[in-house]
């Protein structure tokens, strides 16, 4: 299996414009997780989803920020507009269950100007 | 509200020696945790686990301790080589909910 797959691997965009990262879970896992990683606030859980459904979007910063999962190969996360504060690596990692391990894809590094 | 603190951004330890790494919780309800291990430019990789119901979980050079009392968690590595050098994620489950630290940076020194 190749793994959790993220597109694009790198980003760069101007404020206000719309940025669209991609996940391709490892196939039979039912949980597909996005995170963010900053230097203060390390990892941070955005949204999960179970099933393709999303359990537990407490973790979206705000309206700004939404994800879909139409299949259980594939999910997006999407910002729009975008602002500067939101440049991090954005991790997509997926499990069996909530609780098995998860596997995290390379990351989309981030850069809003 | 950091839920899961590890308050040492970095450890260098020679190698051959004990790596220890910290990790507090706040939250007595967390009953999984598990720590992650991140290299540069890569995805974090998981390493090892223990649920709340036990205190102590060994694979290889890798032990996790579990202090439910003191709501503290830690790595320890032995022996350490340099190959371990990486940023080092603990995390801690609850319900649906899933918390990770800021992460420490291990330097293993040749």
């Amino acid at each position: 299996d190749a793994g959790v797959i993220q597109s694009p691997r790198h980003e760069v965009t101007e404020m206000g414009q719309e940025v669209t990262l991609r996940c391709k879970p490892i196939s039979g896992h039912n949980s597909l997780f996005w995170y963010r990683q900053t230097m203060m606030r390390g990892l941070e859980l955005l949204i999960y989803f179970n099933n393709n459904v999303p359990i537990d979007d407490s973790g979206m910063p705000e309206d700004r920020f939404s994800a879909k999962m139409p299949n259980a190969s594939f999910s997006t996360l999407k910002i729009q507009p975008s602002e500067p504060r939101d440049s991090a690596v954005y991790f997509c990692a997926s499990s069996r269950d909530r609780k098995e391990t998860q596997y995290f894809g390379p990351g989309t590094r981030l850069l809003v100007l | 509200d950091q839920q899961v603190k590890q308050n040492s951004p970095s450890l260098s330890v020679q190698e051959g020696r004990i790596s220890i790494l910290n990790c507090d919780y706040t939250n007595s309800m967390f009953d999984y945790f598990l720590w992650y291990k991140k290299y540069p430019a890569e995805g974090p990789t998981f390493l090892i686990s223990i649920s709340s119901i036990k205190d102590k979980n060994e694979d290889g050079r890798f032990t996790v301790f579990l202090n439910k009392s003191a709501k503290h968690l830690s790595l320890h590595i032995v022996p350490s080589q340099p190959g371990d050098s990486a940023v080092y994620f603990c995390a801690a489950i609850t319900g649906n909910q899933f918390y990770f630290g800021t992460g420490t940076s291990l330097t293993v020194i040749p």
